[in-house]
Protein backbone atom coordinates (compact mmCIF):
# COMPACT_ATOMS: atom_id res chain seq x y z
CA UNK A 1 0.00 0.00 0.00
CA UNK A 2 0.84 3.79 -0.08
CA UNK A 3 3.19 4.56 2.60
CA UNK A 4 3.41 8.27 4.01
CA UNK A 5 6.43 8.76 6.29
CA UNK A 6 7.07 12.26 8.85
CA UNK A 7 9.99 13.41 10.08
CA UNK A 8 11.00 14.01 12.64
CA UNK A 9 8.54 11.64 14.95
CA UNK A 10 10.00 13.66 18.55
CA UNK A 11 11.02 17.30 18.59
CA UNK A 12 11.88 19.43 21.51
CA UNK A 13 12.31 23.24 20.50
CA UNK A 14 12.74 26.30 22.87
CA UNK A 15 10.22 28.76 23.02
CA UNK A 16 10.78 31.71 20.05
CA UNK A 17 12.73 29.05 17.71
CA UNK A 18 11.07 27.67 14.27
CA UNK A 19 10.53 23.75 13.81
CA UNK A 20 10.56 22.26 10.33
CA UNK A 21 8.42 18.86 10.06
CA UNK A 22 8.70 16.77 6.82
CA UNK A 23 5.70 14.81 5.28
CA UNK A 24 6.66 12.22 2.31
CA UNK A 25 4.76 10.04 0.40
CA UNK A 26 7.51 7.55 -0.59
CA UNK A 27 5.84 5.42 -3.05
CA UNK A 28 3.60 7.29 -4.60
CA UNK A 29 2.90 11.16 -5.78
CA UNK A 30 1.12 13.41 -3.64
CA UNK A 31 -0.58 16.32 -5.41
CA UNK A 32 -2.30 17.19 -2.38
CA UNK A 33 -1.40 16.22 1.57
CA UNK A 34 -3.28 17.63 4.50
CA UNK A 35 -2.26 18.76 8.02
CA UNK A 36 -3.87 17.91 11.23
CA UNK A 37 -3.16 18.58 14.47
CA UNK A 38 -4.21 16.57 17.21
CA UNK A 39 -4.40 17.41 20.93
CA UNK A 40 -4.54 15.02 24.20
CA UNK A 41 -7.63 13.15 24.03
CA UNK A 42 -8.73 14.88 21.13
CA UNK A 43 -9.72 14.11 17.67
CA UNK A 44 -7.61 15.53 14.30
CA UNK A 45 -8.22 18.82 13.07
CA UNK A 46 -7.49 19.77 9.91
CA UNK A 47 -5.22 22.67 9.85
CA UNK A 48 -4.11 22.99 5.85
CA UNK A 49 -4.34 21.32 2.79
CA UNK A 50 -1.25 21.36 0.94
CA UNK A 51 -1.40 21.39 -2.72
CA UNK A 52 1.97 20.64 -5.27
CA UNK A 53 3.13 23.76 -6.61
CA UNK A 54 0.57 26.75 -4.92
CA UNK A 55 0.14 27.90 -1.95
CA UNK A 56 -1.62 25.90 0.90
CA UNK A 57 -5.60 26.22 1.90
CA UNK A 58 -5.84 27.05 5.75
CA UNK A 59 -8.77 25.96 7.73
CA UNK A 60 -10.40 29.01 9.44
CA UNK A 61 -8.93 29.76 12.65
CA UNK A 62 -5.04 28.68 11.56
CA UNK A 63 -2.28 31.14 11.55
CA UNK A 64 -0.99 31.01 8.33
CA UNK A 65 1.84 32.66 8.97
CA UNK A 66 2.73 30.77 12.11
CA UNK A 67 2.16 27.37 10.32
CA UNK A 68 4.05 27.83 6.64
CA UNK A 69 3.31 25.08 4.47
CA UNK A 70 5.23 24.36 1.74
CA UNK A 71 4.47 21.33 -0.81
CA UNK A 72 7.58 21.68 -3.95
CA UNK A 73 7.62 18.16 -5.08
CA UNK A 74 5.08 15.81 -5.52
CA UNK A 75 6.58 13.65 -2.79
CA UNK A 76 7.07 16.48 0.15
CA UNK A 77 5.36 18.35 1.88
CA UNK A 78 6.46 20.32 5.07
CA UNK A 79 5.13 22.16 8.11
CA UNK A 80 7.34 25.11 10.12
CA UNK A 81 5.74 25.97 13.03
CA UNK A 82 7.24 29.64 13.58
CA UNK A 83 8.25 31.40 16.68
CA UNK A 84 6.86 28.71 18.41
CA UNK A 85 5.45 28.39 22.10
CA UNK A 86 4.59 26.10 24.55
CA UNK A 87 0.61 26.15 23.38
CA UNK A 88 2.18 24.93 19.89
CA UNK A 89 2.84 21.78 21.51
CA UNK A 90 0.48 19.16 19.88
CA UNK A 91 0.81 16.29 17.63
CA UNK A 92 0.78 17.26 13.98
CA UNK A 93 0.15 14.37 10.99
CA UNK A 94 0.09 14.51 7.62
CA UNK A 95 -2.01 12.74 5.20
CA UNK A 96 -1.43 12.12 1.36
CA UNK A 97 -4.45 11.20 -1.42
CA UNK A 98 -3.52 7.67 -2.19
CA UNK A 99 -2.64 6.96 -5.74
CA UNK A 100 -6.10 5.52 -6.37
CA UNK A 101 -7.75 9.13 -5.09
CA UNK A 102 -11.51 8.01 -4.22
CA UNK A 103 -11.33 10.17 -1.37
CA UNK A 104 -8.90 7.15 0.81
CA UNK A 105 -6.01 8.93 2.72
CA UNK A 106 -3.24 7.33 3.92
CA UNK A 107 -1.38 9.18 7.23
CA UNK A 108 2.19 9.35 8.11
CA UNK A 109 3.34 8.44 11.45
CA UNK A 110 2.95 11.82 13.37
CA UNK A 111 5.08 14.08 14.41
CA UNK A 112 5.23 14.78 18.83
CA UNK A 113 6.02 18.63 19.58
CA UNK A 114 7.32 19.96 22.35
CA UNK A 115 7.91 23.87 23.41
CA UNK A 116 9.60 24.84 26.20
CA UNK B 1 -21.76 20.27 6.50
CA UNK B 2 -20.72 17.03 7.10
CA UNK B 3 -20.15 15.40 10.80
CA UNK B 4 -19.58 12.15 12.98
CA UNK B 5 -20.30 11.62 15.93
CA UNK B 6 -18.71 9.02 18.16
CA UNK B 7 -20.96 8.52 20.99
CA UNK B 8 -18.78 5.99 23.08
CA UNK B 9 -15.77 8.05 24.51
CA UNK B 10 -14.21 4.64 26.34
CA UNK B 11 -15.13 1.47 26.20
CA UNK B 12 -13.46 -1.52 28.14
CA UNK B 13 -14.07 -5.19 26.36
CA UNK B 14 -12.59 -8.32 27.89
CA UNK B 15 -9.88 -10.67 26.19
CA UNK B 16 -11.78 -12.40 24.44
CA UNK B 17 -15.38 -10.80 23.85
CA UNK B 18 -17.37 -9.09 21.23
CA UNK B 19 -17.21 -5.29 20.36
CA UNK B 20 -18.84 -3.13 18.75
CA UNK B 21 -17.90 1.21 18.43
CA UNK B 22 -20.43 2.94 17.21
CA UNK B 23 -20.50 5.99 14.46
CA UNK B 24 -23.20 8.49 13.06
CA UNK B 25 -22.47 10.52 10.18
CA UNK B 26 -24.14 13.50 8.52
CA UNK B 27 -24.19 14.01 5.50
CA UNK B 28 -26.28 15.23 2.58
CA UNK B 29 -25.47 12.51 0.01
CA UNK B 30 -24.12 9.09 -0.16
CA UNK B 31 -21.03 9.07 2.31
CA UNK B 32 -17.75 7.97 1.94
CA UNK B 33 -17.01 6.31 5.18
CA UNK B 34 -13.73 5.17 7.11
CA UNK B 35 -12.32 3.46 9.72
CA UNK B 36 -9.08 4.40 11.23
CA UNK B 37 -7.16 3.21 14.55
CA UNK B 38 -3.94 4.96 16.13
CA UNK B 39 -1.99 3.58 18.65
CA UNK B 40 -0.06 5.51 21.03
CA UNK B 41 1.94 8.26 19.46
CA UNK B 42 1.40 7.09 16.38
CA UNK B 43 -0.23 7.99 13.07
CA UNK B 44 -3.29 6.80 11.97
CA UNK B 45 -4.01 3.08 10.16
CA UNK B 46 -6.69 2.51 7.67
CA UNK B 47 -8.66 -0.48 9.28
CA UNK B 48 -11.63 -0.61 6.33
CA UNK B 49 -13.55 1.75 4.24
CA UNK B 50 -17.41 1.93 2.49
CA UNK B 51 -17.81 3.60 -0.99
CA UNK B 52 -20.73 1.65 -2.02
CA UNK B 53 -21.53 -1.72 -2.70
CA UNK B 54 -22.24 -4.17 -0.02
CA UNK B 55 -23.34 -2.84 3.16
CA UNK B 56 -21.08 -5.14 5.12
CA UNK B 57 -17.12 -4.72 5.02
CA UNK B 58 -14.32 -6.73 5.55
CA UNK B 59 -10.97 -4.68 7.00
CA UNK B 60 -7.74 -6.43 8.39
CA UNK B 61 -7.41 -7.11 11.67
CA UNK B 62 -10.81 -9.35 11.44
CA UNK B 63 -12.61 -6.08 11.56
CA UNK B 64 -15.86 -5.42 9.77
CA UNK B 65 -18.10 -2.78 10.06
CA UNK B 66 -21.70 -2.43 8.65
CA UNK B 67 -23.28 1.06 6.74
CA UNK B 68 -27.18 1.49 7.41
CA UNK B 69 -28.08 4.50 5.78
CA UNK B 70 -31.86 4.59 7.26
CA UNK B 71 -29.80 5.19 10.92
CA UNK B 72 -26.93 6.98 9.14
CA UNK B 73 -24.61 4.86 11.15
CA UNK B 74 -21.21 2.37 10.27
CA UNK B 75 -20.37 1.10 13.03
CA UNK B 76 -17.03 -1.20 13.73
CA UNK B 77 -17.61 -4.86 14.83
CA UNK B 78 -15.19 -7.44 15.83
CA UNK B 79 -16.64 -10.93 17.44
CA UNK B 80 -12.95 -11.69 18.84
CA UNK B 81 -10.79 -8.94 20.56
CA UNK B 82 -7.56 -9.40 21.11
CA UNK B 83 -5.14 -7.90 23.61
CA UNK B 84 -3.30 -5.80 20.82
CA UNK B 85 -6.32 -4.37 19.91
CA UNK B 86 -6.20 -1.81 22.60
CA UNK B 87 -6.13 1.94 20.53
CA UNK B 88 -7.89 4.66 19.69
CA UNK B 89 -10.50 3.88 16.77
CA UNK B 90 -12.07 7.06 14.73
CA UNK B 91 -14.43 7.28 12.39
CA UNK B 92 -14.58 9.64 9.19
CA UNK B 93 -16.31 10.75 6.15
CA UNK B 94 -14.83 12.51 3.43
CA UNK B 95 -16.19 15.40 1.54
CA UNK B 96 -16.40 14.49 -2.11
CA UNK B 97 -16.01 18.15 -3.05
CA UNK B 98 -12.37 18.68 -1.36
CA UNK B 99 -11.90 15.62 0.17
CA UNK B 100 -11.04 16.39 3.02
CA UNK B 101 -11.65 14.20 6.00
CA UNK B 102 -13.51 14.86 9.27
CA UNK B 103 -13.07 12.56 11.95
CA UNK B 104 -15.31 11.84 15.15
CA UNK B 105 -13.94 12.41 18.32
CA UNK B 106 -12.98 8.87 18.67
CA UNK B 107 -13.34 5.92 20.80
CA UNK B 108 -10.84 4.65 23.38
CA UNK B 109 -10.77 0.68 23.76
CA UNK B 110 -9.50 -0.74 26.95
CA UNK B 111 -8.98 -4.62 26.95
CA UNK B 112 -9.23 -6.52 30.05
CA UNK B 113 -7.60 -10.07 30.54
Amino acid sequence: GAVVSQHPSRVICKSGTSVKIECRSLDFQATTMFWYRQFPKKSLMLMATSNEGSKATYEQGVEKDKFLINHASLTLSTLTVTSAHPEDSSFYICSARGPSGAGELFFGEGSRLTVL
Amino acid sequence: AQSVTQPDIHITVSEGASLELRCNYSYGATPYLFWYVQSPGQGLQLLLKYFSGDTLVQGIKGFEAEFKRSQSSFNLRKPSVHWSDAAEYFCAVVNFGNEKLTFGTGTRLTIIP
